[in-house]
């Protein structure tokens, strides 16, 4: 029962090098979210594809971008990494949109740019 | 999406029912209760949903009061292993972008 498996769990990354951290689910799922998750803050949307071939931004959107390569993966790249960008990202699925389709969040990416 | 009160912490003993409250007052109509807890390190785990009626899984119970304005968790027989924040969260049916908001949560302490 893998559900969400989110790669790498840990990374460091000096400022203005760039990663792409990966999420695949194994649910048939047909949308997919990231979220960052700081001190004090609660979870924030990053991005979130509804159905494969589809992405939409979310709170906060601003030095990310993302791939739904197909209906079980979606990346999340980082272009030129900032110190404002350290965070634990989770990435979640769901059936789909509706409001009685609950999400399932994978162990998360613990990001740290020095 | 309407804003939760939950306590900040609570204590359980181990093997007794933990009850969790939350209270929602400002709930819509088309808006679901929903619980989360994260362990620490963890991703967030979904525990339960609800709109109307109380709802029972293999985790946890469910009960949201008639006016839907507060609900309880209830993990019946908790272990050393239910220690995490829990967080109840409220959202729309159809919410653009489908984000979870989550709040302040209750940190549960299950004593042996």
């Amino acid at each position: 029962n893998a559900g969400v498996t989110q790669t790498p769990k840990f990374q460091v990354l000096k400022t203005g090098q760039s990663m792409t951290l990966q999420c695949a689910q194994d649910m048939n799922h047909n949308s997919m979210y990231w979220y960052r998750q700081d001190p004090g803050m609660g979870l924030r949307l990053i991005y979130y594809s509804a159905s494969e071939g589809t992405t939409d931004k979310g709170e906060v959107p601003n030095g990310y971008n993302v791939s739904r390569l197909n209906k079980r993966e979606f990346s999340l790249r980082l272009e030129s990494a900032a110190p404002s960008q350290t965070s634990v990202y989770f990435c979640a699925s769901s059936v789909g949109q509706g409001g009685g389709q609950p999400q399932h969040f994978g162990d998360g990416t613990r990001l740290s740019i020095l | 999406d309407a804003k939760t009160t939950q306590p900040t912490s609570m204590d359980c003993a181990e093997g007794r029912a933990a009850n969790l409250p939350c209270n929602h007052s400002t709930i819509s109509g088309n808006e679901y209760v929903y619980w989360y807890r994260q362990i620490h390190s963890q991703g967030p785990q979904y525990i339960i949903h609800g709109l109307k009626n109380n709802e029972t899984n293999e985790m946890a119970s469910l009960i949201i009061t008639e006016d839907r304005k507060s609900s309880t968790l209830i993990l019946p027989h908790a272990t050393l292993r239910d220690t995490a924040v829990y967080y109840c969260i409220v959202r729309v049916a159809n919410n653009a972008g489908n984000m979870l908001t989550f709040g302040g949560g209750t940190r549960l302490m299950v004593k042996p």
